[in-house]
């Protein structure tokens, strides 16, 4: 199985700020890398996919890139409701699993 | 615009089969799409269960294989999970899903339906 890591586990910023969190991957998945946003007591939102593309409908403050095995979502100028936990996931490969979590609090 | 919706018991036994459906409208699951099933648990986090096509063709996590079942029913628009021999580590939200493979990935989610395993 491919195993999913992030980092940080959680992170403190304030409005305005700019936030970069990282995944990578214990092997080769191509671009096939999704990001989602969860917040307490919804369901996960599909942010980005193949690693770079935004899904509809998300702001264009989100942006993701990748390099080999490594994978970051950028979030520029945060809003207030950006502070949720973030997942990647990979859909290369079965199983496609996910990464434990980075949770966004507000400073 | 695609909608996902699970439904089932919120409280299943130990030892006995959980069973979920997921009803869909918006998309037709007799299209090119899969159809997921992943769990959020306090031990392992999000969770991808399996999937399903249009065909009938399913994909299992391994780890859960042997105590799983992903079905359709065409006529209803709907496919459902059936999770055997559960214990308290099934404990958990269950969410459907649509999964585009070879681009959007699990695009569009349902709501989630909490699963508790009890006596």
């Amino acid at each position: 199985d491919i195993q999913m890591t992030q980092s940080p586990s959680s992170l403190s910023a304030s409005v305005g700020d700019s936030v970069t969190i990282t995944c990578r991957a214990s092997h080769d998945i191509s671009i096939y890398l999704a990001w989602f946003q969860q917040k307490p007591g919804k369901a996960p939102k599909a942010l980005i996919y193949t690693a770079t593309n935004l899904q509809s409908g998300v702001p264009s403050r989100f942006s993701g890139s990748e390099s080999g095995t490594e994978f970051t979502l950028t979030i520029d100028s945060l809003q207030p409701e950006d502070f949720a936990t973030y997942y990647c996931q990979q859909y290369n490969n079965y199983p496609y699993n996910f990464g434990p979590g980075t949770k966004l609090e507000m400073k | 615009q695609v909608q996902l919706q699970e439904s089932g018991p919120g409280l299943v036994k130990p030892s006995e089969t959980l069973s979920l459906t997921c009803a869909v409208s918006g998309d037709s699951i007799s299209g090119g799409n899969w159809w997921s099933w992943v769990r959020q648990t306090p031990d392992k986090g999000l969770e991808w269960i399996g999937e399903i096509n249009r065909s009938g063709t399913t994909n299992y996590n391994e780890s859960l294989k042997s105590r799983v079942t992903i079905s359709l029913d065409k006529s209803n628009n709907q496919f459902s999970l059936k999770f055997s021999s559960v214990t308290a580590a099934d404990t958990g939200v269950y969410y459907c899903a649509r999964m585009r493979p070879t681009g959007p990935g699990l695009d569009s989610w349902g709501l989630g339906t909490l699963v508790t395993v009890s006596s």
